[in-house]
């Protein structure tokens, strides 16, 4: 149980061009799910806080008119990567909760984005 | 602001050695979290801490979670190269926002 799909699971795409990375909630409902950069060999950077039928939560420092996030449905949230440049070229992972009342995350394999 | 020190950041050990990740915070936790990652693929749950001073064992692989819920430990017993990844322990935050402090990562290689 408790498991995270994302599509795509890479993606090139020219510079400018907007990129949108679904993760979806396969075997239970997440009322909230959590948005991810990684670079390489280094930790999970938070970008966004996802819950379900109301406005993402952003971290600081993250553009939300540049990483445009959408959780219609308990089992589905987007992320749409807009007018994207090089330097967002990155590894994106998402995650969702189980449940309210557990702090237990369950993650996506990634999408590895690739800005030309 | 809330913040898990995790150290060793690099390890590279033989087959057959025994090694310990620790992290270490001066905040207090409800719950620490494990996950081992592989290169290309996202971070899987090894395991959840929840209560102060409990040990939890997965095959070779124990957990600690410290007596003040600030510190944790991962302890491997006879590291395979299979071991070989990214491990990350991360706390739950303040709050019940459900948002994880993850620590810096730990490298692990596992040479044959």
């Amino acid at each position: 149980g408790a498991v995270v799909s994302q599509h795509p699971s890479w993606v090139i795409c020219k510079s400018g061009t907007s990129v949108k990375i679904e993760c979806r909630s396969l075997d239970f409902q997440a009322t909230t799910m959590f948005w991810y950069r990684q670079f390489p060999k280094q930790s999970l950077m938070l970008m966004a806080t996802s819950n379900e039928g109301s406005k993402a939560t952003y971290e600081q420092g993250v553009e939300k008119d540049k990483f445009l996030i959408n959780h219609a449905s308990l089992t589905l949230s987007t992320l749409t990567v807009t007018s994207a440049h090089p330097e967002d070229s990155s590894f994106y992972i998402c995650s969702a909760r189980v449940g309210a009342g557990t702090d237990t995350q369950y993650f996506g394999p990634g999408t590895r984005l690739t800005v030309l | 602001t809330q913040l898990l020190e995790q150290s060793p950041q690099f390890l590279s050990i033989q087959e057959g050695e025994n090694l310990t990740v620790y992290c270490n915070s001066s905040s207090v936790f409800s719950s620490l979290q494990w996950y081992r990652q592989e290169p290309g693929e996202g971070p899987v749950l090894l395991v959840t801490v929840v209560t102060g001073g409990e040990v939890k064992k997965l095959k070779r692989l124990t957990f600690q979670f410290g007596d003040a819920r600030k510190d944790s430990s991962l302890h491997i017993t006879a590291a395979q190269p299979g071991d070989t990844g990214l491990y990350l322990c991360a706390g739950a935050g303040s709050g019940n926002t459900g948002k994880l402090i993850f620590g810096q990562g730990t490298t692990l290689q596992v040479k044959p």
